[in-house]
């Protein structure tokens, strides 16, 4: 099994839609992440958890919500989703306590929005 | 200016070819990271460094932080190396969780 899995792979929806995306974890980090990421503009940060009581808003986090329920599962879901909200979208985790820790991805989960 | 830029944007090579990818950055980092994203996949943690040079297999990352510069190189690549390569550089100090990356090398190995 993948360290961090995520679900849906894939999803298309239609706009106004509620859309969650999860993300869980085997590695027992308590660092977690979401990344959005756009042809031609790189990967972005939208929200991230220090652990289950530390959630923050990264650089685009507007129109997204999330929730932190255990240590290994981290939930980003999009209240009214809209068409520019189509991209992929990565969950991701590292280890706390060092500079930068190496960061485990999953596999990605690729959203249309119509 | 993007606090991280890479080059080239794509790179197109013959199976057998050294493979140098750069990354620049204009940013305080505590570690930089060179990752891997396959054509419809996930991505993959190549490297994290924060000086000198580390190997795995045919795969060598350096860094100059005088320079803020790092290179990706493979050597004797194959077309299974065909992918995107990207660069991120962690902030130094208490961002350390923040991620800046670099918009990615697109590499084309042809048989």
């Amino acid at each position: 099994d993948a360290d961090v899995t995520q679900t849906p792979r894939n999803r298309i929806t239609k706009t106004g839609k509620r859309i969650m995306l999860e993300c869980s974890q085997t590695k027992g980090h308590d660092r977690m992440y979401w990344y959005r990421q756009d042809p031609g503009l790189g990967l972005r940060l939208i929200y991230y958890s220090f652990d289950v009581k530390d959630i923050n808003k990264g650089e685009i986090s507007d129109g997204y919500s999330v929730s932190r329920q255990a240590q290994a599962k981290f939930s980003l879901s999009l209240e009214s989703a809209i068409p520019n909200q189509t991209a992929l979208y990565f969950c991701a985790t590292s280890a706390g306590g060092r500079p930068g820790g190496e960061l485990f991805f999953g596999e990605g989960s690729r959203l249309t929005v119509l | 200016k993007n606090e991280v830029e890479q080059s080239p944007q794509n790179l197109t090579a013959q199976e057998g070819e050294f493979i140098t990818i750069n990354c620049s950055y204009s940013v305080g980092i505590s570690a930089l990271h060179w990752l891997q994203q396959h054509p419809g996949g996930g991505i993959v943690s190549l490297f994290m460094l924060s000086s000198g040079k580390k190997k795995h297999g045919r795969l060598i990352a350096t860094i100059n932080i005088q320079e803020k510069h790092s290179s990706l190189h493979i050597t004797a690549s194959h077309p299974r190396d065909s992918a995107v390569y990207i660069c991120a550089v962690s902030r130094s100090g208490g961002s350390n969780y923040k991620l800046t990356f670099g918009k990615g090398t697109l590499l084309t190995v042809n048989p």
